[in-house]
């Protein structure tokens, strides 16, 4: 079956301490990436997408996420995680031709001061 | 453009109540998604629409849930009779189809007790 995966379920880091969120996908073909943002109390916000090109996509507030697309994945990084990182991060994907988003369970990451 | 607006931000219902969700997409998107959130089964979608098309609804739990979109503007989601196991996060995501990410609304916290 089709599906996104995002194996840490829960992850807790200190402050300055660098950060990489696994995503992966099972699809097929073309696939538009993207990974969102919840923070506590808010409505999911892109962070950073990739739909071509240079795998290393750069998203807003040093987030970044690399594309490899013989293993299918699709990770979030950051090199120093702040407190105010903490937030659930979902992975989505598209499949071209389709209009639907699918989207991995999310992670929860809990920075600590 | 004031972004996905969805309303009530929250609801409080008793069982066997009807309830709807209302959705307004960003002007222009021709895409329309409705997810459910919650901590046991995270992001779920559950119908989405195309040009106001119902294209997908296989993620609709059951009959009591219906979903409409009478125009370009304007998006229901309906639950009939409601039960407390509906209890959740709804977010209503719009978009200009498969290459453009989605734009999450703030959700409607939906309590059934």
């Amino acid at each position: 079956a089709q599906s996104v995966s995002q194996h840490n379920h829960h992850v807790i880091l200190s402050e300055a301490a660098s950060l990489e969120l696994g995503c992966n996908y099972s699809y097929g073909g073309t696939v538009n990436l993207f990974w969102y943002v919840q923070y506590p109390g808010q409505h999911l916000q892109l962070l950073l997408k990739y739909f071509s090109g240079d795998p290393l996509v750069k998203g807003i507030k040093g987030f970044e996420a690399e594309f490899i697309k013989s293993k299918f994945s699709f990770n979030l990084r950051k090199p120093s995680v702040q407190w105010s990182d903490t937030a659930e991060y979902f992975c989505a994907v598209t499949q071209t031709g389709a209009n639907n988003l699918f989207f991995g369970t999310g992670t929860r990451l809990t920075v600590i001061p | 453009d004031a972004g996905v607006i969805q309303s009530p931000r929250h609801e409080v219902t008793e069982m066997g109540q009807e309830v709807t969700l209302r959705c307004k997409p960003i002007s222009g998107h021709n895409s329309l998604f409705w997810y459910r959130q919650t901590m046991m089964r995270g992001l779920e979608l559950l119908i989405y629409f195309n040009n106001n098309v119902p294209i997908d609804d296989s993620g609709m739990p059951e009959d009591r849930f219906s979903a409409k979109m009478p125009n370009a503007s304007f998006s229901t989601l309906k639950i009939q009779p409601s039960e407390p196991r509906d209890s959740a996060v709804y977010f209503c995501a719009s978009s200009l189809g498969a290459f453009s990410a989605a734009f999450f609304g703030q959700g409607t916290r939906l309590t059934v007790v």
